[in-house]
């Protein structure tokens, strides 16, 4: 049974740069969130995607989209980068009709450096 | 707003030791609680996870509990092994939200 699988795991953007990362969630999981990890701290909640709608969106300035494929897949998008973006970006998939029963699974993560 | 704090930040025992992770939140109206190890430059895997009803939860050598009215949960690890060796994240999800707010880690080491 796979888990959360993000792409790509690392990768190094210049400022003013656009990225995508993806991910793709747990078998059985519809439900997609994601998270930016500053070095030494905890995640921070970007947004979270449910039947390819934004459900929830946390304190992110509009320089990062995201997108839920028909799949349950997910894009997040990141326009006009700057050095503070560099992190690493951290997928969690759920299942919506299992409420908060079973938490969230996140992926490994993928590792952004902006230059 | 839902905070999360954990003390310590850093921790550095001789293996075989019984410790405690602590983790504190400021609104007690939460779904559940889950506590994660993190490895260096790695995502999350999940340890344990306590719903709000729940008092306590135990994998192997982990152990957790919750006290809601408190805003307070603690991580159990008996006879501590240098594999052990990881940041530990507790983090909630306050009810009437879908994201989970998350303390800044607790660092251990354990030292063979």
């Amino acid at each position: 049974d796979a888990g959360v699988t993000q792409s790509p795991t690392h990768l190094i953007k210049t400022r003013g740069q656009q990225v995508t990362l993806r991910c793709s969630p747990k078998s059985g999981h519809d439900t997609v969130s994601w998270y930016q990890q500053a070095l030494g701290q905890g995640p921070q909640f970007i947004f979270q995607y449910y039947e390819e709608e934004e459900r929830q969106r946390g304190n992110f300035p509009d320089r990062f989209s995201g997108h839920q494929f028909p799949n349950y897949s997910s894009e997040l998008n990141v326009n006009a980068l700057l050095l503070g973006d560099s992190a690493l970006y951290l997928c969690a998939s759920s299942l919506v009709t299992a409420g908060y029963y079973y938490g969230y699974t996140f992926g490994s993560g993928t590792r952004l450096t902006v230059v | 707003k839902q905070e999360v704090t954990q003390i310590p930040a850093a921790l550095s025992v001789p293996e075989g030791e019984n410790l405690v992770l602590n983790c504190s939140f400021t609104d007690s109206a939460i779904y559940n609680l889950q506590w994660f190890r993190q490895d260096p430059g790695k995502g999350l895997t999940s340890l344990l996870l306590i719903q709000s009803s729940q008092r306590e939860q135990t994998s192997g050598r982990l152990n957790a509990s919750l006290d809601k009215s408190s805003g307070r949960s603690t991580l159990y690890i008996a006879a501590s092994q240098p594999g052990d060796s990881a940041t530990y994240l507790c983090a909630v999800i306050a009810s009437g939200t879908y994201k989970y707010i998350f303390g800044t880690g607790t660092r251990l080491k354990v030292l063979a």
